[in-house]
């Protein structure tokens, strides 16, 4: 099964509003969680990642959220903007000998900001 | 920022055709890799590489996969045969160490007739 599952395929949300992204995960060996943003035809590019000692982290409008009891991460986009359309892509790896390549991805929730 | 390059963006080929899909990862970094995404899929790891060896490889690598990066030059993953289930985008990515930052290409649409 999905290791890793973005149940949301779309969200719409208005210009200025917050744009709340949701991942779950299975795996408990996971302790590196990522979010990656992908245009049409681009390459996925990383925006913000956590490992699993941290249940918070911001960095600008971004922030994510990790519940590791819960096996869930979100992102936060605060004031979205009609550029933060894009499919966003959630991500997750062991810490194996160091490693946070081998990473599983979700299947992308795409991100409409509406103006 | 860093650039992973992928070119062409589009390969058509017949099934039982060998294919080379070529990568230029970021110039300084030392691990590579590649992941498979089937239409309406996500992104699935394949292999990555250090050193000149495979590290790590998932139950999607089959035998007819190689990957090489011959003299420092373009990452490539061969297939050899070619299989209609081998139809993906393939994305190749990069970082500097094994703690770092993944750089990803564009992908490189496989079309297996």
């Amino acid at each position: 099964g999905q290791q890793v599952k973005q149940s949301s395929p779309s969200l719409t949300v208005q210009e200025g509003g917050i744009s709340i992204l949701n991942c779950d995960y299975e795996n408990d060996m996971f302790d590196y969680f990522a979010w990656y943003k992908k245009y049409p035809d681009n390459s996925p590019t990383l925006l913000i990642s956590v490992r699993s000692n941290v249940d918070k982290r911001e960095d600008g409008r971004l922030t994510v959220f990790l519940n590791k009891s819960g096996k869930h991460f979100s992102l936060h986009i605060t004031a979205s903007q009609p550029e933060d359309t894009a499919v966003y892509l959630c991500a997750a790896g062991p810490n194996s000998g160091g490693s946070n390549a081998k990473l599983t991805f979700g299947k992308g929730t795409k991100l409409s900001v509406k103006s | 920022g860093p650039k992973v390059l992928q070119i062409p963006s589009h390969q058509i080929i017949d099934m039982g055709q060998m294919v080379t899909l070529n990568c230029d990862p970021v110039s300084n970094h030392l691990y590579f890799y590649w992941y498979k995404q089937i239409l309406g899929q996500q992104m699935e790891f394949l292999v990555n590489f250090y050193n000149g060896k495979v590290m790590e490889k998932s139950k999607l690598f089959k035998d007819q996969f190689s990957v090489e990066r011959p003299d420092g030059s373009y990452f490539t993953l061969k297939i050899q045969p070619t299989a209609l289930e081998d139809s993906a985008v393939y994305f190749c990515a990069s970082s500097l160490n094994s703690q770092n930052t993944l750089y990803f290409g564009a992908g490189t649409r496989l079309s297996v007739l």
